[in-house]
This record gives structure tokens, sequence and C-alpha cells, in this order.
């Protein structure tokens, strides 16, 4: 099981559309998690941090699933400009020197 | 958007040669990390700094070294390139390197080296 795991997509979903990622991580002791969105040829920006009790930032909601060892992100509305490549972040050590990447889970959002 | 600078964005060049890349920031912040993105990969970390000429090595630092002379610069450097390291770098900076501390990124260089 690789340590981080992604769908990949495409999600092809209309504008105003809830869309939803899960990212499962193998390391039950992992200790922080953060989604970060990616526009194509463009760096890692951060969208949230995910806590355990979950945390909502406007439209988007993280959500931490110890037991069954996933995070979730949910959009609300989607606008055209949430089409971007969504990267899961799991932190396994405590320290940023260890955090571990997704590969992304790539959204399109139509019109 | 925080502080960050990478120079060059692009960068052509031939196997053998020598490549420094540099990552400015401004936002004062002691740790700094050097990033690879390659297709199939998720960001893998080459090396990182905690403080002034305070590096280490992290999971795929074969054939690259860093500096860190200055808090604001961190340096990667090539010593001499193959075509396996064409990629795109990202330098990332953090206030703290401990849990829900995030990351963030400047915009890149890409290295295509032929």
């Amino acid at each position: 099981r690789k340590e981080v795991e992604q769908d990949p997509g495409p999600f092809n979903v209309p504008e105003g559309a809830t869309v939803a990622f899960n990212c499962t991580y193998s390391n039950s002791a992992s200790q922080s998690f953060f989604w970060y969105r990616q526009d194509c040829r463009k760096e890692p920006k951060l969208l949230m941090s995910v806590y355990s009790s979950g945390n909502e930032d406007g439209r988007f909601t993280a959500q931490l699933n110890r037991a069954s060892q996933y995070i979730s992100l949910l959009i609300r509305d989607s606008k055209l400009s949430d089409s971007a490549t969504y990267l899961c972040v799991v932190n396994p050590a405590g320290n940023n020197r260890k955090l571990i990447w997704g590969l992304g889970t790539s959204l399109a959002v139509n019109p | 958007d925080a502080g960050i600078t990478q120079s060059p964005r692009h960068k052509v060049t031939e196997t053998g040669t020598p490549v420094t890349l540099r990552c400015h920031q401004t936002e004062n912040h002691r740790y700094m990390y050097w990033y690879r993105q390659d297709p199939g990969h998720g960001l893998r970390l080459i090396h990182y700094s905690y403080g002034v000429k305070d590096t280490d090595k992290g999971e795929v630092s074969d054939g690259y070294s860093v500096s860190r002379s200055k808090t604001e610069d961190f340096l990667l450097t090539l010593e001499s390139a193959t075509s396996s390291q064409t990629s795109v770098y990202f330098c990332a900076i953090s206030e703290r390197d401990t849990n829900n501390q995030p990351q963030h990124f400047g915009d890149g260089t890409r290295l295509s080296i032929l």
C-alpha cells in the first residue's frame, strides 16, 4: 500500500456542483495533514490544514478520519477557478522533513 | 503570497555541466527546503536547511549539494548535471519545523538537461 493515495481523476463537474475527494494514508501515527492546490505549471499553494475536529473555510471543508486513515476535501458551489490539482500531504513524523505528498486529484469545473 | 523568489525560472543545459539554482526569501524563516517534482512521483525532498550553514539530506539527495550562507538564500547545486535531473524544482520555506506548520513554495525552476 502506498503511503499516501489519491484518486487521480480527472473529476469533471459543472459549475455549482459539490465535489469531494478522499486521500488515504498508511501510517496510523501520522500527525498532521494538509490540502494544497496546484494549478498547471505552478507551485503548490496551501489550501487548508486538516484538524482532528474538521475545519471549514468558506466553500471548502476538510475532514480527518483517523479510524479509517483518510482525509477528505469537500468543495461546495464549485467555481471555474477551482479547476486545479489537489494535493494531499501527510506528516508522519512530526517535522516537515518527512512530509509525504500525494500525486494529486485533478478537478475540472465546466461552465 | 510568501516572499520567495527562485532563479532562474527556466534553464536548459547540457549533461555534465554544473548548475546552481537560487532560492531567496524575504520572510526571515529559519527553515528552507528544496524539492523536485516529476510525473508519477509526489514532491520529493532533496535537501533542507534549519539555519545558516545548517543543512541535511532529504529523500533524493544524490547528485545534489546545497549551501546556506545567509538566512534569506538557499542554493541548490548540481555538480555535474545528468538527464535524470531534468525536473521542476521548488523551494519552500516554513517558520517552524513542527506539526501543523505548512510550507510555502516559490514559483519553481524548470530545468532541462540535454
